[in-house]
């Protein structure tokens, strides 16, 4: 099955600082959809990017679907933006639409 | 429209007991995915349901749990003889059709 791979598996930054989290995938996707988990363990939807680019607000998402990867870009980062992000595809073939997930990066962000 | 909801949001039971849970999805959706989700890992799928028919079971759906969605609209998890490896956070999304997916808060199940 499909297989994917996040990275960096933890960050740590000071508020106010830009980041970069990577979503590498093994497989052709039908849909690519980045998260935000609370820490209270709600997951939040950021983008849902099969292909192209997004933005929204401080937050924008890249995914080159021929390369197999995506980016999420996190711009002045805030305390609230700490969390684990997780990047989630869909490769079925079939009827199915269920994601596969990665590990996801867990960011701090220190005031 | 008030997204995903899921009660209880904390269970807490004791080894050999039965659970249900509950997942109302967002109004208009016509899919239901069940996920589980454990300390430090993504999470992982379970099941699914198009309106009233469950389409898909995972291989870690043992025969000790049972998902229903009798009318097309809620569904229930069920768990019998709960074991301390079940212990985990049950997610429910919904879509409509195969688009974007939204997530309740979860069920924390604890089996002491």
């Amino acid at each position: 099955g499909i297989q994917v791979e996040q990275s960096p598996p933890d960050l740590i930054l000071q508020e106010g600082a830009n980041s970069t989290l990577r979503c590498n995938f093994s497989d052709s996707v039908n849909n690519l959809q980045w998260f935000h988990q609370n820490p209270w363990g709600q997951l939040i939807n950021l983008f849902y990017i099969p292909s192209g680019t997004k933005q929204n607000g401080r937050l924008s998402a890249t995914t080159v679907a021929t390369e197999r990867y995506s980016l999420l870009y996190i711009s002045s980062s805030q305390t609230t933006d700490s969390g684990v992000y997780f990047c989630a595809v869909d490769g079925s073939a079939g009827n199915n639409r269920k994601l596969i997930w990665g590990l996801g990066t867990s960011l701090a962000v220190n005031p | 429209d008030t997204g995903v909801s899921q009660d209880p949001r904390h269970k807490i039971t004791k080894r050999g007991q039965n659970v249900t849970f509950r997942c109302d999805p967002i109004s208009e959706h016509n899919r239901l995915y069940w996920y589980r989700q454990t300390l430090g890992q993504g999470p992982e799928f379970l099941t699914y349901f198009q309106n009233e028919a469950q389409l898909e079971k995972s291989r870690l759906l043992s025969d000790r749990f049972s998902a229903e969605r009798p009318k097309g609209s809620f569904s229930t998890l069920e768990i019998q003889r709960t074991e301390q490896g079940d212990s985990a956070m049950y997610l429910c999304a919904s879509s409509l059709d195969r688009n974007e997916q939204f997530f309740g808060p979860g069920t924390r199940l604890t089996v002491l």
